[in-house]
């Protein structure tokens, strides 16, 4: 079964609304968490690292006032995207990893994020 | 940032062919992962390998991690119409100092087609 949810799994906003997207890990703690962005037929691309009860590390190229991330428990990541525009759109996907050695990297099922 | 190099970048096959498809780095991983993205969702972790020259099956999947780091190859046997989808290989670098150093660096994909 799946070990990390996602919420929303799809969101439709106006431009100029922001848009919280939640990251839970499910029956284990993460106290790292990874945000992606994925358009069509590419390939995922890491925005941002979250660590619980500390700022995010984000990408280059990633705009952190724009990309809020909150990662203020050990089961719960959220994503803000604020004051969306339509070059926002995209599927945003989250992961977890368990801590400890040899454990992978899990995926919750993704946001599909569309600004008109 | 850093990419790998996947290929091919998409295969079409018939049922019941065997497939293979490769990663390589110009970088050394610690580790190396194949995911499996069906469209809409986020990926699925097929296999994860930690040591240089491990050999791991996972039912008709098997996958090695290549002894110098920096190579991973993904074989599919007997080919069934539900492996249709997007497979990718990720490699992730993974100290024990952990945080950011388990994130992942994305193949471009492989896109399977299986004719029934």
């Amino acid at each position: 079964g799946a070990v990390v949810s996602q919420h929303p799994s799809w969101v439709i906003c106006k431009s100029g609304t922001s848009v919280k997207i939640e990251c839970r890990s499910l029956d284990f703690q993460a106290t790292t968490m990874f945000w992606y962005r994925q358009f069509p037929k590419q390939s995922l691309m890491l925005m941002a690292t979250s660590n619980e009860g500390s700022k995010a590390t984000y990408e280059q190229g990633v705009e952190k006032d724009k990309f809020l991330i909150n990662h203020a428990s050990l089961t719960l990541s959220t994503l803000t995207v604020t004051s969306a525009h339509p070059e926002d759109s995209s599927f945003y996907i989250c992961s977890a990893i368990r801590t400890g050695p040899n454990s992978p990297l899990h995926f919750g099922n993704g946001t599909r994020l569309t600004v008109t | 940032g850093q990419q790998l190099n996947q290929s091919p970048q998409s295969m079409f096959i018939q049922e019941g062919e065997d497939v293979s498809m490769n990663c390589t780095s110009s970088s050394i991983f610690n580790t190396w992962l194949w995911y499996k993205q069906d469209p809409g969702e986020g990926p699925v972790l097929l296999i994860a390998l930690y040591k240089a020259g491990e050999l791991t099956s996972n039912g008709r999947l098997t996958a090695q991690f290549g002894i110098t780091r920096k190579d991973s190859f993904l074989n599919i046997s007997a080919s069934i119409p539900s492996d249709v989808g997007i497979y990718f290989c990720a490699g992730q670098l993974r100290e024990n100092s952990g945080g950011s150093n388990y994130k992942l660096t994305f193949g471009k994909g492989t896109l399977l087609t299986v004719n029934p």
